[in-house]
């Protein structure tokens, strides 16, 4: 079974800053995908990026983009320039080519200080 | 527009009443998802269906049921059989790459 694992619950940091959240996963396969989702107090969950394994290049989606080390197994999210906007609880999520389902991490919650 | 929809947003039920939840969507997609989440825990997969007339059985199916006779509609039961209801559930379709709104359910 494949595990995914937020290690910091909460972070916080100042307008216009980059910020980096962490995410690691367990799996014995080698076909997979990645997704970085978030979840604004609306609670609606919004997908970010998307990183296929079998692709060496980083996924970059705007000001958001991925560090993904498929051999250390971690899948990094990095926001350039931090936004109020981008307060947020943020889910790491596996999910393999052979049953297509997603394992989520337990999410950390950021907050864009003024 | 397309997307997904849930309803109720909110949804109030006496302990040992079963409740459905509507989730339905226009996008044309084969598989939908129904997760739960609780506070600290992530989502947690329930049920899940690849096609209309087929579904599986996800992380915590207990006390769960669903069906899928359209394509268009995945509605979720609540059974009183499920010793703790209360949570917010989201649909999603198509490699859950789309969710819809959630419907919060309390069981009083």
């Amino acid at each position: 079974a494949q595990t995914v694992t937020q290690s910091q619950p909460e972070m916080s940091v100042q307008e216009a800053e980059t910020v980096t959240l962490s995410c690691t996963y367990d799996t014995s396969e080698n076909n997979y995908y990645l997704f970085w989702y978030k979840q604004p107090p609306s609670r609606q969950m919004i997908l970010v990026i998307r990183q296929e394994a079998y692709k060496q290049q980083n996924a970059t989606e705007n000001r958001f983009s991925v560090n993904f080390q498929k051999a250390a197994k971690s899948f990094s999210l990095k926001i350039s320039d931090s936004q109020l906007g981008d307060t947020a609880m943020y889910f790491c999520a596996f999910m393999s080519f052979s049953n297509e389902k997603l394992t989520f991490g337990t999410g950390t919650r950021l907050t864009i200080i003024p | 527009d397309g997307g997904i929809t849930q309803s109720p947003k909110y949804l109030f039920r006496k302990e040992g009443q079963n409740v459905t939840l509507s989730c339905e969507q226009n996008l044309n997609h084969d598989a939908m998802y129904w997760y739960r989440q609780d506070p600290g825990q992530g989502l947690r997969l329930i049920y899940y269906s690849q096609i209309v007339n087929d579904f599986q059985k996800g992380d915590i199916a207990e006390g769960y049921s669903v069906s899928r006779e359209k394509k268009e509609s995945f509605p979720l039961t609540v059974t009183s059989a499920q010793k703790n209801p209360t949570a917010f559930y989201l649909c999603a379709s198509k490699d859950e790459q789309f969710f819809g709104p959630g419907t919060r359910l309390t069981v009083l």
